[in-house]
């Protein structure tokens, strides 16, 4: 079945620091892919979405570029804030199956 | 724009009790899926509702289910609870079944002793 895998965490950084999660995925199919983000007491929102191989989901200043041949969609940001302290999802849809699948998160910490 | 809500925000229930958790959609949306979460892992996909048809279904068992209603409000039911139940409820809606984005609400902790 499909799966997706997350660098584990956690990540703490310093203020303007680059950023990197790693996210890889096993599907069957041609998923679309995704990052959701959890601020602290917050539901889960999008961040940014891609739905076909080379494509770039930008957001915030975050983006992440679907590569098929490598199976990844990682996460990356030039200069985080603090405000970015978050716990971050990686997630494939197969809209085939009308099936989502989730990482188990990355939480990010950035101290000013 | 009315964004997701869901209810009860908190619930306790006795093993082997019923419960159903309510979702109500994004205004304009007719795709509903559920997920459950436990502490510290993402969200596991259980089922999918698109005009009130399951679309889709994650790796749960037949006393997991649901119901999609004309408006597209939202109905996840479970039967017979075990303790390993216990875990956020999450409700998504999209605009549509596919590759669009969900839009979450806030979630039902559900506390099974």
């Amino acid at each position: 079945g499909d799966s997706v895998t997350q660098m584990e965490g956690p990540v703490t950084l310093s203020e303007e620091a680059f950023l990197t999660i790693n996210c890889t995925y096993t599907a069957t199919g041609y998923p679309s892919l995704f990052w959701y983000v959890q601020y602290p007491g917050e539901g889960l929102q999008l961040l940014l979405k891609a739905t076909k191989a080379d494509d770039k989901g930008s957001n915030k200043g975050f983006e992440a570029t679907y590569r098929k041949e490598t199976t990844s969609f990682h996460l990356e940001k030039g200069s985080v804030q603090v405000s970015d302290s978050a716990v971050y999802f990686c997630a494939l849809t197969d809209t085939n199956a009308g099936k989502s699948t989730f990482g188990d998160g990355t939480t990010l910490t950035v101290k000013p | 724009e009315t964004g997701v809500t869901q209810s009860p925000t908190h619930l306790i229930k006795t093993r082997g009790q019923q419960v159903t958790l309510r979702c109500s959609s994004q205004s304009g949306h007719n795709t509903v899926s559920w997920y459950q979460q436990a502490l510290g892992q993402g969200p596991q996909f259980i089922f999918q509702y698109y005009r009130e048809e399951e679309n889709g279904r994650g790796n749960f068992p037949p006393r997991f289910s649901g119901l999609q209603f004309p408006n597209y409000s939202s109905e996840l039911n479970v039967n017979a609870l075990e303790l390993d139940d216990s875990a956020l409820y999450l409700c998504a809606s999209s605009l549509v079944a596919g590759v669009h984005e969900q839009y979450f609400g806030p979630g039902t902790r559900l506390t099974v002793t």
